[in-house]
């Protein structure tokens, strides 16, 4: 069974600090592994990752994907007020029969910027 | 908005009613699948949809559960016998092409089951 771990569960920061969260994660058959930031209902996405040592970078986010250590990390630098939400972490199986079509997503972590 | 809907925004329904959700993809989506999610937890798949056939259904997911997707438009996601352990967040998202890649979520229907 396909499982994905994120730390820290929360995290309180100050504007303008830069953070790092943690994903780890074990799947049987991988193609990739996607980032979302829930803000209030609707995830929303922000990054898929499918080869090693590949920053993806948007804005102030960043991600990089490691294969053999099996995990990723989100960075964000001088964080504000809006960055508060939680963001998740999810991988993506290669087709293989059943369990294809599923992301299995891990708890979040739960980002609160305080002014 | 060409985004992803969901009707109703909110449920609360007696323990042992029937209830139905409808999910409106965004409309050149193919791919169409129902999470659940509680308070801490990340998205749990229930089910999935290309077109109107349904490809997978979580094997965690009660037989009180059926989903449609005729004519591979909008969907419903029908609980039948409510109990208290359906309070969650439901989930619809929709993508296209080859893999799952990103999904595009609604903002949920919440349900609450007293």
């Amino acid at each position: 069974e396909d499982k994905v771990v994120q730390s820290p569960l929360s995290l309180v920061v100050h504007e303008g600090d830069t953070v790092t969260l943690n994903c780890s994660y074990e799947v049987t058959n991988f193609r990739s592994l996607l980032w979302y930031k829930q803000e209030k209902k609707a995830p929303t996405f922000l990054f898929m990752l499918t080869s090693s040592g590949i920053e993806k970078k948007s804005g102030r986010l960043s991600s990089i994907l490691d294969k053999k250590e099996l995990f990723s990390i989100l960075n964000i630098t001088a964080t504000q007020t809006g960055d508060s939400a939680v963001y998740l972490c999810a991988v993506e199986p290669a087709y293989s029969g059943a369990g294809s079509y599923q992301l299995t997503f891990g708890k979040g972590t739960k980002l609160s910027v305080i002014p | 908005d060409t985004g992803v809907s969901q009707d109703p925004r909110h449920k609360i329904t007696k323990r042992g009613q029937n209830v139905t959700f409808r999910c409106d993809p965004i409309s050149e989506h193919n791919r169409l699948y129902w999470y659940r999610q509680t308070l801490g937890q990340g998205p749990e798949f229930l089910t999935y949809f290309q077109n109107e056939a349904q490809l997978e259904k979580s094997r965690l997911l009660s037989d009180r559960f059926s989903a449609e997707r005729p004519k591979g438009s909008f969907s419903t996601l029908e609980i039948q016998r409510t109990e208290q352990g359906d309070s969650a967040m439901y989930l619809c998202a929709s993508s296209w092409g080859q893999g799952i890649g990103e999904l595009f979520f609604g903002s949920g229907t919440q349900l609450s089951v007293l």
